[in-house]
């Protein structure tokens, strides 16, 4: 079965580092591009950062460069979002979801079951 | 960044069909093949439901379809049942990011 276990989040002060967790299992977890979504209270999907398969290209939405840093450990199955220079903006679940490709993330076909991150 | 446009909500009866559209610009939704469209039930994660435009999951009933037109991608749903009340959002690749759609809240009456 392919699963996406996230960790990490929980109440943070504004500044500061925190890092998310996701570790897969199920499926060949270099051969797929792997990316962060977040959603706000009451709000829609933001789409936040993707990594590529082999870990040489990344991408970040304007709202986190700079401040977020996307990462993989394809020898421990396990993808991370670091979080610096948190604000209240920052505040939503973040869901760890699996692209379709190594290359590009193009669609989510498995998610995470979402870490809430509250800024405060 | 600005996110796609999709209706805030759309309702239907069971049996009916609803179509929820999504509209972009010619950097994103009109510039590329790579739509999909995720389901989502309060207080649950997002579920994969169209990918490719046009594409389905295994699992995913053949009542939801997709399609494009330039700048608009569409997800119609046939047959409406109950269980497919839920928000829906479309998102699609604009060259090295992504763009959600602002999400409609589909109604079954």
């Amino acid at each position: 079965e392919v699963r996406l276990l996230q960790s990490g989040g929980g109440l943070v002060q504004p500044g500061g580092s925190l890092t998310l967790s996701c570790a897969a299992s199920g499926f060949i977890f270099n051969n797929y591009a792997m990316t962060w979504v977040r959603q706000a209270p009451g709000k829609g999907l933001e789409w936040v950062s993707t990594i590529n398969g082999p870990a040489s290209d990344t991408f970040y939405a304007d709202s986190v460069r700079g401040r977020f840093t996307i990462s993989r450990d394809n020898s421990k199955n396990i993808v991370y979002l670091q979080m610096n220079s948190r604000s209240a903006g920052d505040t939503a679940v973040y869901y760890c979801v699996k692209g379709m490709s190594a290359g590009s993330w193009l669609a989510g076909d498995v998610w995470g079951q979402g870490t809430t991150v509250t800024v405060s | 960044q600005s996110a796609l446009t999709q209706p805030r909500s759309v309702s239907g009866s069971p049996g009916q069909s609803v179509t929820i559209s999504c509209t972009g610009t010619s950097s994103d939704v009109g510039g590329h093949n790579y739509v999909s469209w995720y389901q989502q039930h309060p207080g649950k994660a997002p579920k994969l439901m169209i990918y490719d435009v046009i594409n389905r999951p295994s699992g995913v009933p053949d009542r939801f379809s997709g399609s494009k037109s330039g700048s608009t991608a569409s997800l119609t749903i046939s047959g409406l049942q109950a269980e497919d009340e839920a928000d829906y959002y479309c998102c699609s690749y604009a060259g090295a990011r992504y763009v959600f759609g602002t999400g409609t809240e589909v109604t079954v009456l």
